[in-house]
């Protein structure tokens, strides 16, 4: 079991500039989660899926950030156009309902600076 | 918003318990209560939860009180490389249901 796989690890980008996260969820699992860590909110859910459909994205901050799951092993997180703001650690996350624990598996995550 | 309470930071001797408390007065009765803690630099890791009896795995036990209105981990021997922010929170396992992080304590585990 290879985990959750996030990549970049970092990414350093100039304001303005297209950027894209990318998540590859362990096998099996139904649900994914898109989180953002910053020094300032701590760890903040941004928005999740069940079953590749978005369920929940009221944390997205704002119309620049949009996310899709095309299939069960994908999705990725875009910010067009990125701003200095939007840097911090983007942690993806998957889980498996039927678990007993139900509890999350993260990524390593996605150190994003904006410049 | 997160419905727990725990100390910014904590210090433990290496080789000795570390007993990390959390409050969560507001408990409902379908609430486990979850650990999980994000060392330097990585996504956070499952510890541990309970509904309200103890329980113990490899890394670590959960002593839930009997009313639920606050527990504690313990790290049984801890060691250089527990130094961490454990974060601690309830949920419950109804749909749509998502762990909300506050901040933590931070145990730094010293030689």
């Amino acid at each position: 079991d290879a985990g959750v796989i996030q990549s970049p690890r970092h990414e350093v980008t100039e304001m303005g500039q297209e950027v894209t996260l990318r998540c590859k969820p362990i096998s099996g699992h139904n649900s994914l989660f898109w989180y953002r860590q910053t020094m300032m909110r701590g760890l903040e859910l941004l928005i999740y899926f069940n079953n590749n459909v978005p369920i929940d994205d009221s944390g997205m901050p704002e119309d620049r950030f949009s996310a899709k799951m095309p299939n069960a092993s994908f999705s990725t997180l875009k910010i067009q156009p990125s701003e200095p703001r939007d840097s911090a650690v983007y942690f993806c996350a998957s889980s498996n309902p039927g678990q007993g624990y139900y509890g999350y598996t993260f990524g390593s995550g996605t150190r994003l600076t904006v410049v | 918003d997160a419905k727990t309470t725990q100390p910014p930071s904590m210090d433990c001797a290496e080789g000795r318990a570390a007993n990390l408390p959390c409050n969560h007065s507001t408990i409902s009765g379908n609430e486990y209560v979850y650990w999980y803690r994000q060392i330097h630099s990585q996504g956070p890791q499952y510890i541990i939860h309970g509904l309200k009896n103890n329980e113990t795995n490899e890394m670590a036990s959960l002593i839930i009180t009997e009313d639920r209105k606050s527990s504690t981990l313990i790290l049984p021997h801890a060691t250089l490389r527990d130094t961490a922010v454990y974060y601690c929170i309830v949920r419950s396992y109804n749909y749509g249901q998502n762990f909300v992080f506050g901040p933590g304590t931070r145990l730094s585990v010293l030689p």
